[in-house]
């Protein structure tokens, strides 16, 4: 088992709804998520991070964890063409030496 | 503005050629590393230096050289690279050498090995 999985995609979604971006992760022990923006041909962009349970906000960007079920979501509102990305979630190895990258997710906002 | 700055952002080579790619972070991080990537997969960990030493080499074949002269600065020296070797090189920071802690990106530099 993978121990980051995200759907690759993609996935479509009309301009101005809500984008919901789904990864699980196989470590119980896992501390911290992360959430990576990577447009075609750049470099991943750090948006989001999450520690604890729970929701975190940050402008259009919800990350939400939920340790007993062992996933970690991006929710992005109000979508916008410039949207459109690869979404890469990422979590630590077991043992927390290393940063594990999900496969990413390919988000379409369409205008 | 990026504050972990990669240079060339892109270097065509032969297979021959001995070349280096630079990365250095103006950010205070302890900790850098070097990853590749192929299109459409994620960054594929390489190496990782903690408080300037080497704390992870993944399997990564010996044509491929790190060298982090401090904590703001990191290399990787090339020499008889194969054309599987072509991808987007990227270096990245963080506070410390752990899974835990957000990494920062730079750029990346686009290698093509002809």
């Amino acid at each position: 088992q993978k121990e980051v999985e995200q759907n690759s995609g993609p996935l479509s979604v009309p301009e101005g709804a809500i984008a919901s971006l789904n990864c699980t992760y196989s470590d119980r022990g896992s501390q911290s998520f992360f959430w990576y923006r990577q447009y075609s041909g750049k470099s991943p962009e750090l948006i989001m991070f999450i520690y604890s349970n729970g929701d975190k906000e940050d402008g259009r960007f919800t990350a939400q964890l939920n340790k007993a079920s062992q996933y970690v979501s991006l929710l992005i509102r109000d979508s916008q063409p410039s949207d459109s990305a690869t979404y890469l979630c990422a979590a630590p190895n077991t043992g927390g030496f290393k940063t594990i990258f999900g496969a990413g997710t390919r988000l379409f906002v369409k205008a | 503005d990026t504050e972990v700055t990669q240079t060339p952002k892109h270097l065509v080579m032969g297979m021959t050629n001995k070349k280096s790619l630079k990365c250095e972070q103006h950010m205070g991080h302890r900790a850098m590393y070097w990853y590749k990537q192929k299109a459409k997969k994620p960054p594929e960990l390489m190496f990782v230096y903690s408080y300037e030493k080497l704390s992870i080499n993944e399997s990564v074949p010996s044509r491929f050289s790190p060298e982090c002269p401090n904590s703001s600065l990191l290399n990787l020296h090339l020499h008889a690279l194969q054309p599987e070797d072509s991808a987007l090189y990227l270096c990245a920071s963080s506070q410390e050498g752990q899974g835990y802690q957000p990494q920062h990106f730079g750029d990346g530099t686009r290698l093509s090995i002809l």
